[in-house]
């Protein structure tokens, strides 16, 4: 099973800053990574896939870059819509296509 | 629109069972894998089960084998999730998600039905 580990666990960002996130594979995975957003007491979303492709309507100030084991989500203006839970998920090897423990984004 | 909608969670006793269904529309459901992903109150999501189109393609997580049965009804256009011998570590949300084809990423979730396993 591949390992993914996201960091920080906390990350508190002022509106119109930018937040940087990342999260490691245990192997290489190539490009095989999404990105997923989950705001409170929603279902999670998709965000980005293929490690910076991003998703139908999300907006552009999201952004994944990457490949082989180290990936950023980054967003570059904050807003305090964006407070959520965002996991990454490396598909590469799907039995089973493993998800990170999840970074926390609020508003400082 | 493409749209997935969870349903048969509740409150069960451990060792009980529970049946979660899952009505998919607003795509031609035969032609994709499915899966169960889950949550525990205050935790990150795990993949619980996923079936591939025709049926015969199905992982279960270690955890769940030999409880857990999924199944789908292509012509009704709905996946399955049978839960027997429930055990606490059981409770969580359980989200039903459309898996992309020929990859492993969820690009549709349901909304997620709550099952709670408690004496």
């Amino acid at each position: 099973e591949v390992g993914v580990t996201q960091s920080p666990a906390t990350l508190s960002v002022s509106p119109g800053d930018r937040a940087t996130l990342s999260c490691r594979a245990s192997q290489i995975i190539n490009a095989n990574l999404a990105w997923y957003q989950q705001r409170p007491g929603q279902a999670p979303r998709l965000l980005i896939y293929g490690a910076s492709t991003r998703a139908t309507g999300i907006p552009a100030r999201f952004s994944g870059s990457g490949f082989g084991t180290e990936f950023t989500l980054t967003i570059s203006t904050f807003q305090s819509e964006d407070s959520a839970v965002y996991y990454c998920q490396q598909y590469n090897n799907w039995l089973p296509a493993t998800f990170g423990q999840g970074t926390k984004v609020e508003v400082k | 629109q493409v749209q997935l909608v969870e349903s048969g969670g509740g409150l069960v006793k451990p060792g009980g069972s529970l049946r979660l269904s899952c009505a998919a529309s607003g795509f031609i459901f035969s032609d994709y894998c499915m899966a169960w992903i889950r949550q525990a109150p205050r935790k990150g999501l795990q993949w619980v089960s996923y079936v591939c189109s025709s049926g015969t393609t199905i992982y279960y997580a270690d955890s769940v084998k030999g409880r857990f049965t999924i199944s789908r009804d292509n012509a009704k256009n709905s996946l399955f999730l049978e839960m027997d011998s429930l055990r606490a570590e059981d409770s969580a949300i359980y989200y039903c998600a459309k898996i992309v084809q020929g990859d492993y990423y969820l690009d549709v979730w349901g909304q997620g039905t709550t099952v709670t396993v408690s004496s």
